[in-house]
């Protein structure tokens, strides 16, 4: 495998329903971020992990719960989900150079289509 | 804070029409700017990036120019091909305030559909 990958590509599930969305970077990144894509919005930034560490949480609701156990790979579980949570998910990781560094370049996973009955 | 306004599509050209799609944007400081790409059924791809004002970035027949006196950051191609077909976005990165100024934060506009048709 290289770049992101994501699992599964679709899913859907019902509002009592509890699951897992995975990523995995194969990139050797120290960062990895949790997007959420939505019809006619702009992409939103939910979660940032810099160093396995979560640097930023967007005012996610807490249905939406991250894990980070190492550098390589990203969870986000899903409980007690609404419909209008039904979106696209994308996983991306990037090198974080810190303080000094113009720009990071985020590389994506090909994402989750989450469907929310 | 941070914002990115590019052209509402959908965009419909025939093959080798010319192509622009508009971004500006409003960021405190100096940041980078950048064209994504997203193909159907795909994850986004970095198109193409700069970095200072007056940079011009290119790939794949793809250009922008980074306006600083104009804030903008459009994008263009001379002639389009059919699998050029996608979602084009434009963003911009620059220290994220959530996180005390420490990384930088990608800020995206909403996206434009591109249909080329043969």
């Amino acid at each position: 495998e290289t770049g992101v990958t994501q699992t599964p590509r679709h899913l859907v599930m019902g509002m009592t329903n509890k699951k897992s969305l995975k990523c995995e970077q194969h990139l050797g990144h120290n960062a990895m971020y949790w997007y959420k894509q939505s019809a006619k919005k702009p992409l939103e930034l939910m979660f940032v992990y810099n160093f396995k560490e979560q640097t930023e949480n967007n005012s996610v609701p807490s249905r939406f719960s991250p894990e980070c156990p190492n550098s390589s790979h990203l969870f986000l579980h899903l409980h007690t989900l609404q419909p209008e949570d039904s979106a696209l998910y994308l996983c991306a990781s990037s090198q974080d150079l810190g303080l000094g560094s113009s720009y990071n370049e985020q590389f994506f996973g090909p994402g989750t289509r989450l469907t929310v009955l | 804070g941070n914002s990115v306004t590019q052209m509402e599509g959908p965009v419909t050209l025939s093959e080798e029409a010319f192509l622009t799609i508009n971004c500006t944007y409003t960021a405190t400081g100096y940041p980078s700017l950048f064209w994504y790409v997203q193909y159907p059924g795909e994850g986004l791809q970095l198109l193409l990036k700069a970095t200072k004002a007056d940079d011009k970035g290119s790939n794949k027949g793809f250009e922008a120019t980074y306006r600083k006196e104009t804030t903008s950051f459009h994008l263009e191609k001379g002639s389009v091909q059919v699998s050029d077909s996608a979602v084009y976005f434009c963003a911009l990165s620059a220290l994220n305030p959530n996180s005390g100024g420490s990384n930088y934060k990608l800020t995206f506009g909403k996206g434009t559909l591109l249909t080329v048709n043969p």
